[in-house]
């Protein structure tokens, strides 16, 4: 069973551009989460998908962001005319529908030059 | 919300038993007690989670004195490969809630 798939894992974009960060979440998982990691900080919640649905993106900036979970295919996460701030690793997590645990990807590295 | 306080760094020497203690006053009823682990470069991985008293599995073994303010992780003889950051949480079973890191305590296993 292949865990949580997230691409690419390394992403350099100048500022302005956009950047699209994908996340396959395990088999038979519903429910995906995107957090985002600044250096030497810990993870911090951006938003809560279940299939075409936005539970929750209270942790999302409110401009520039935008996230999907489509019926088929991955979880995108969209960034929009990036600015250096927003260089970061973002990491995807899935979760069974009535289970606890979250499964983490490996993160996607996001550098804005 | 309730927090979460660990201290931000440890040494170990390999073959060491290393406890981590995480300090939360407010923890909810149905909150259980959860720790992470995640390596560099790497995202977070659960180690073990737990209630009260005592819970074990092959990795670790999770202690929670009865008022539940207060929870340690044990990790048994450390080698150099337990390098890595240990995130305390809380988690509610059948909860979608997502999960809110603190900084962590960066664990350093020396030879």
């Amino acid at each position: 069973n292949a865990g949580v798939m997230q691409n690419p894992r390394h992403l350099v974009r100048r500022r302005g551009q956009e950047a699209r960060l994908r996340c396959s979440p395990m088999k038979g998982h519903s429910h995906v989460y995107w957090y985002r990691q600044l250096p030497e900080e810990g993870l911090k919640f951006m938003v809560y998908l279940q299939k075409e649905n936005i539970i929750d993106e209270s942790g999302m900036p409110k401009e520039r962001f935008s996230a999907e979970f489509p019926k088929e295919g991955p979880s995108i996460l969209r960034i929009q005319q990036v600015v250096r701030g927003d260089s970061a690793a973002y990491f995807c997590a899935s979760k069974g529908q009535g289970t606890y645990e979250q499964y983490f990807g490996p993160g996607t590295r996001l550098t804005v030059t | 919300l309730a927090k979460t306080t660990q201290p931000i760094s440890m040494d170990s020497y390999e073959g060491q038993e290393v406890n981590i203690t995480c300090s939360h006053n407010n923890i909810a009823t149905n909150d259980y007690i959860t720790w992470y682990q995640q390596f560099p470069s790497q995202g977070p991985r659960f180690i073990i989670q737990g209630y009260k008293t005592k819970v074990t599995n092959e990795v670790a073994s999770l202690f929670i004195p009865a008022d539940r303010k207060s929870s340690t992780l044990s990790l048994p003889r450390v080698s150099l490969s337990d390098t890595a950051v240990y995130y305390c949480l809380f988690l509610s079973p059948g909860s979608a809630r997502q999960l809110t890191f603190g900084s962590g305590t960066q664990l350093t296993v020396l030879p």
